[in-house]
């Protein structure tokens, strides 16, 4: 079955307590991307990557990380985290190639005391 | 930069039609898309709509794009309570970081019986 997973999907940390939230997809997609959803703001994009070892920022990588070592999978990396990053995380991927639709995974729901 | 918009909230009674609508910014946009969310959910793709179509139609939904006044509406035939949920108008463009998908801020729709 086509999918994209993470782990985990619910995580209660304290402010600097490095962590990772791992997503992997099984359907050979180059592009990956996370996104952060806030209540009244919609989904916003974190970080992406066209492929392996090619990552970018998108509207809101302050206080993130992320890594492309290999094609499936795209961690999510929080080096010190802070209230201010409790969220609903998703991640997708696709293809895209002339708007090839984007799958995302169950999200992962973090609270930062 | 670019931006979508969508109204907060809408209340329809059970039986009646839904008209979720949207309006974004951005004249290079290449699809546009309805994602649903169910509460804990995750996102689920409902349909998308190519730029250069005006109107797409899948059993119940509809999908109406005004490409000159940027405005893009979901109407629900036969609204059930099942499809009480958070829905999220989305686009994206080829020429946009490979395809990132801007969202609005979701519509909550409450059907009553």
């Amino acid at each position: 079955e086509a999918q994209v997973t993470q782990n985990p999907r619910y995580l209660i940390t304290v402010t600097g307590k490095k962590l990772t939230v791992t997503c992997s997809q099984n359907m050979n997609h180059e592009y990956m991307s996370w996104y952060r959803q806030d209540p009244g703001l919609g989904l916003r994009q974190i970080y992406y990557s066209m492929n392996v070892e090619v990552t970018d920022k998108g509207d809101v990588p302050e206080g993130y990380k992320v890594s492309r070592k290999e094609k499936r999978n795209f961690p999510l990396i929080l080096e010190s985290p802070s209230p201010n990053q409790t969220s609903l995380y998703f991640c997708a991927s696709s293809t895209y190639r002339d708007g090839e639709t984007q799958y995302f995974g169950p999200g992962t729901r973090l609270l930062v005391l | 930069g670019e931006d979508v918009e969508q109204s907060l909230f809408l209340s329809v009674r059970e039986g009646d039609s839904s008209v979720i609508n949207c309006t974004y910014t951005d004249s290079s946009s290449t699809y546009l898309y309805w994602y649903k969310q169910e509460p804990g959910a995750g996102l689920q793709l409902l349909t998308y709509i190519f730029s250069n179509m005006d109107m797409k139609q899948d059993q119940r939904l509809t999908v109406l794009l005004n490409k000159k006044d940027k405005h893009l509406s979901l109407r629900i035939a036969d609204t059930q309570t099942g499809d009480s949920a958070i829905y999220f108008c989305a686009e994206s463009s080829l020429y946009n970081q490979g395809g990132k998908l801007i969202f609005g801020q979701g519509t909550e729709l409450s059907v009553k019986p």
